[in-house]
């Protein structure tokens, strides 16, 4: 069963253009929500991250919009360029210190 | 900062031999460390969760004679593949925590390795 479901698989976006990737989860006791950004042959770095008491929270060009009744979660990317070309995946963890639960990404493509 | 060194980053070896992958928090000191597997164009699987001083704790569907992990230190956790083979090549990275009680400890953020590419011919 697969716990955080995340859309869309790939994405082609302009430069100067939004990027927006959705996530779902399941379970109600997941209380904290990371964005990662991964780059090929490389580990995931730490983008964004929020909490279920806020329904949203930006930084920089990122966002993430939160809508603890639709158990959804989003990031949105503002002005996307060619170097945010990445893969990006969601995650949720419930307890603390438990482990990151994943999406399973989204292939991001920004064209010059 | 917070840095978390893997070693080696890649590594090529013949099927049925061990390979040992090393996973340091190089300036933090980390209770708790994970052992994630990512496939080509995949998302990363949770392999374990290692606490400093005991066992680790194996997600179903992972062998732990065959994935040995050791957290010895806290800024050390090691993943020793025993038998590999082809079958168990892949893309291997870890995650630390900070520990509690430490500036920035007890936190939520989980901070990755570079991971290590094994290669198992």
């Amino acid at each position: 069963q697969q716990q955080v479901k995340q859309s869309p698989q790939s994405l082609i976006v302009q430069k100067g253009g939004i990027s927006i990737i959705n996530c779902a989860y399941e379970n109600t006791a997941f209380d904290y929500f990371p964005w990662y950004q991964q780059f090929p042959g490389k580990g995931p770095a730490l983008l964004i991250a929020i909490r279920p008491d806020v329904s949203e929270k930006k930084e920089g060009r990122f966002t993430i919009s939160f809508n603890k009744s639709a158990k959804q979660f989003s990031l949105h990317i503002m002005d996307s360029q060619p170097g945010d070309s990445a893969t990006y995946f969601c995650a949720a963890r419930g307890q603390a210190g438990t482990a990151l639960i994943f999406g399973k990404g989204t292939t991001l493509s920004v064209s010059s | 900062g917070a840095v978390v060194s893997q070693h080696p980053s890649w590594v090529i070896c013949k099927s049925g031999t061990s390979v040992k992958i090393e996973c340091r928090s190089l300036d933090f000191q980390a209770t708790t460390m994970f052992w994630y597997r990512q496939f080509p164009k995949q998302s990363l699987m949770l392999m374990a969760t290692s606490n400093e001083g005991s066992k680790a704790t194996y997600e179903q569907g992972v062998e732990k004679d065959k994935f040995l992990i050791n957290h010895a230190s806290l800024t050390l956790s090691t993943l020793t593949v025993t038998s590999a083979h082809p079958e168990d090549s892949s893309f291997y990275i870890c995650s630390a925590r900070k520990a509690p009680g430490l500036a920035g400890g007890g936190t939520d953020t989980q901070y990755f390795g570079p991971g290590t590419r094994l290669t198992v011919l």
